[in-house]
């Protein structure tokens, strides 16, 4: 079975510093790789995905991520944040197989100090 | 636009009485999940549906149930038999065409339940 581990549930950074959220995943077969994030009181959001072809996708707000299939990561990275970041950050896993269920990490909250 | 509409965004019950969430989407997804929410735990699977008339208990169904009568509602109840049922709760749903298929699930902006 698949699973995914976000090795931060906190990260503190300062306003305009770079920051990377760790997630490794697990699984015998190929996946689908997601980041999500997540504002208070608010549902889910997709910040960028990876299905196939290049390794580093870019997402929204100036995120982007390198799946690492040898390392079996999907680090999470920005080079200068902004306070309007703070957030939960939530890595996700999904199998090739149709009707799959995507798995989520345990979720990284981002707090950006001034 | 299309989207998830869960409703209310808050709501107050008092212990032992049964509570019904609101999750509706005119995506034309076919799958509809319902996840529940505490701080520092992450997302929970409840239920989900892969297709009308048909659902299947995730990882933390006891005192929950479903009904998904139309493709575009997955109504979620919280029976009295929940015991901690305070939380904030998060519906989804994706799609199986193959056609369109993105992969990823599309989230309502959740409702807050509070057992007082």
């Amino acid at each position: 079975a698949q699973s995914v581990t976000q090795l931060d549930s906190q990260v503190p950074v300062f306003e305009e510093a770079p920051v990377e959220l760790r997630c490794n995943y697990s699984s015998s077969v190929s996946v689908y790789l997601f980041w999500y994030v997540q504002y208070p009181n608010q549902g889910l959001q997709l910040l960028l995905k990876y299905l196939s072809g290049s390794t580093l996708v870019k997402g929204i707000n100036g995120f982007e991520a390198e799946f690492n299939k040898s390392q079996t990561s999907f680090h999470l990275r920005k080079p200068s944040v902004h306070i309007s970041d703070t957030a939960e950050y939530f890595c996700a896993v999904r199998l090739y197989s149709s009707a799959s269920k995507i798995i989520f990490g345990s979720g990284t909250r981002l707090s950006i100090r001034p | 636009d299309g989207g998830i509409t869960q409703s209310p965004k808050y709501l107050f019950r008092k212990e032992g009485q049964n509570v019904t969430l609101s999750c509706e989407q005119n995506l034309n997804h076919d799958a509809m999940y319902w996840y529940r929410q505490d701080p520092g735990q992450g997302l929970r699977l409840i239920y989900y549906s892969q297709i009308v008339n048909d659902f299947q208990k995730g990882d933390i169904a006891e005192g929950y149930s479903v009904s998904r009568e139309k493709k575009e509602s997955f109504p979620l109840t919280v029976t009295s038999a929940q015991k901690n049922p305070t939380a904030f709760y998060l519906c989804a749903s994706s799609t199986e065409d193959r056609a369109t298929l993105d992969y990823g699930y599309t989230f309502g902006s959740g409702t807050r339940l509070t057992v007082v």
